[in-house]
């Protein structure tokens, strides 16, 4: 089966904590890829990371930092000195592979709250 | 600014109608994608275009149809409208589509359909 679990539904912090959400996904592929997408309230969805499964290479950007480990099929994502700004639902998606197509699976999305 | 449109923005109907969203995909781009997503089912793929030929199918109601045209434009025919048809539909492009290259795609701003 192929699928992505966000399990937080929902996290509230107060500005300038750190926060982490959680992705784990499924699949049997040994070729995918993994992404990050931000849905701020105004709704549209944005693209944040892409992410080979060959590349287990951490990667940080500013205040954002990805930790993508093939051995829990996890890939997080880390917020440091969180925002106003950043409060959203974050999606995690995986596209495999097999089938020859470029579909995305969504998790859930766990929904944001920062705090002033 | 993804560079994808959509139009309209918001859609208001009744049961029984027809409507038809539109997709214009970033320039370049030659594989639009079109998703939904509801409050009970999250973010699905419905179904995919590349160069004006259909290329994937997901989870897409048979009421509902779709095509690209030469200029890469796409438009999301929805028939027999259902109050469960409510949703945000989101249209995104990529560069290509060649055997699951998992290509970032980018998504437009959505159409918001209330079906009353």
């Amino acid at each position: 089966a192929q699928k992505v679990t966000q399990a937080q539904t929902e996290i509230s912090v107060v500005e300038k904590e750190d926060v982490t959400l959680d992705c784990v996904y499924e699949t049997r592929d040994t070729t995918y890829y993994l992404f990050w997408y931000k849905q701020p309230p105004s709704g549209e969805l944005v693209f944040l990371i892409r992410r080979n499964s060959f590349d287990e290479q951490n990667e940080i950007s500013g205040r954002y930092s990805w930790n993508f480990q093939k051995s829990t099929s996890s890939f997080n994502f880390t917020i440091t000195a969180s925002q106003v700004v950043d409060s959203a639902v974050y999606f995690c998606a995986l596209t495999p592979i097999s089938g020859g197509y470029n579909k995305l699976i969504f998790g859930a999305g766990t929904r944001l709250a920062v705090h002033p | 600014d993804s560079g994808v449109t959509q139009t309209p923005k918001h859609l208001i109907t009744a049961t029984g109608q027809r409507v038809t969203l539109r997709c214009s995909p970033r320039s370049g781009d030659l594989s639009v994608y079109w998703y939904q997503q509801s409050l009970d089912q999250g973010l699905q793929f419905l179904i995919q275009y590349y160069n004006g030929e259909e290329r994937a199918k997901g989870n897409i109601l048979e009421r509902f149809s779709a095509q690209q045209f030469p200029d890469l434009h796409s438009e999301l025919n929805l028939s027999s409208l259902e109050l469960g048809d409510s949703a945000l539909y989101f249209c995104a492009s990529s560069v290509e589509d060649w055997g699951g290259s998992g290509e970032t795609q980018y998504f437009g701003p959505g159409t918001r359909l209330l079906v009353l």
